[in-house]
């Protein structure tokens, strides 16, 4: 089963204005929660990350809100651009002798001009 | 520059032939992973490796093997027995243990096609 529930699977936002992404989980192994941007026909590359020790984590225009107690994240794009049209994956990564990383099924954002 | 090599970028499978996927990684990691991506299904875990000689399947082995004879290498080969194998793949690597914020970095994609 899906470790790692993301919505929305598309998304479509106005130039200037803010996308969100929601992400849920169930498994409290869980220790840390990256989130990547994909283009198409690339890899994903790494935009921001946080713990669960912290509630909020922001990097120039994008900030992730995680709430620990309902075992939920998102991704906040404000003043969302055209270049920011990509796929947007959260991630999950399990703690203990080895890194493994659970990904949610993508967000497809499209912000029109 | 350190990063991670994925070759080719496209390949082309005939039915009943094995490939090999390579990926090379001059970033020092530990560990090496393997993930298959299919539209609108995110990404999922063949095959990941901790260390040299050593590797664990993920959650879609079937139809896929792969080696770690060297640090800086995991190539994964899709047999014959994997019968859907059209796909985008991904390797990825990160660092070991898991005691640091470590996150996994990925290369650029190797898309394979049957025809």
């Amino acid at each position: 089963q899906q470790q790692v529930k993301q919505s929305p699977q598309s998304l479509i936002v106005q130039k200037g204005g803010i996308s969100i992404i929601n992400c849920a989980y169930e498994n409290t192994a869980f220790d840390y929660f990256p989130w990547y941007q994909q283009f198409p026909g690339k890899g994903p590359a790494l935009l921001i990350a946080i713990r669960p020790d912290v509630s909020e984590k922001k990097e120039g225009r994008f900030t992730i809100s995680f709430n620990k107690s309902a075992k939920q994240f998102s991704l906040h794009i404000m003043d969302s651009q055209p270049g920011d049209s990509a796929t947007y994956f959260c991630a999950a990564r399990t703690a203990g002798n080895f890194n493994k990383f659970y990904f949610g099924s993508g967000t497809k954002l499209n912000v029109k001009p | 520059d350190g990063g991670i090599t994925q070759s080719p970028k496209y390949l082309f499978r005939k039915e009943g032939q094995n490939v090999t996927l390579s990926c090379e990684q001059n970033l020092n990691h530990d560990a090496m992973y393997w993930y298959r991506q299919d539209p609108g299904q995110g990404l999922r875990l063949i095959y990941y490796s901790q260390i040299v000689n050593d590797f664990q399947k993920g959650d879609i082995a079937e139809g896929y093997s792969v080696s770690r004879e060297k640090k800086e290498s995991f190539p994964l080969t899709v047999t014959s027995a994997q019968k859907n194998p059209t796909a985008f793949y991904l390797c990825a690597s990160s660092i070991a243990p898991a005691a640091v914020n470590t996150e996994a970095f990925f290369g650029q994609g190797t898309r394979l096609t049957v025809v």
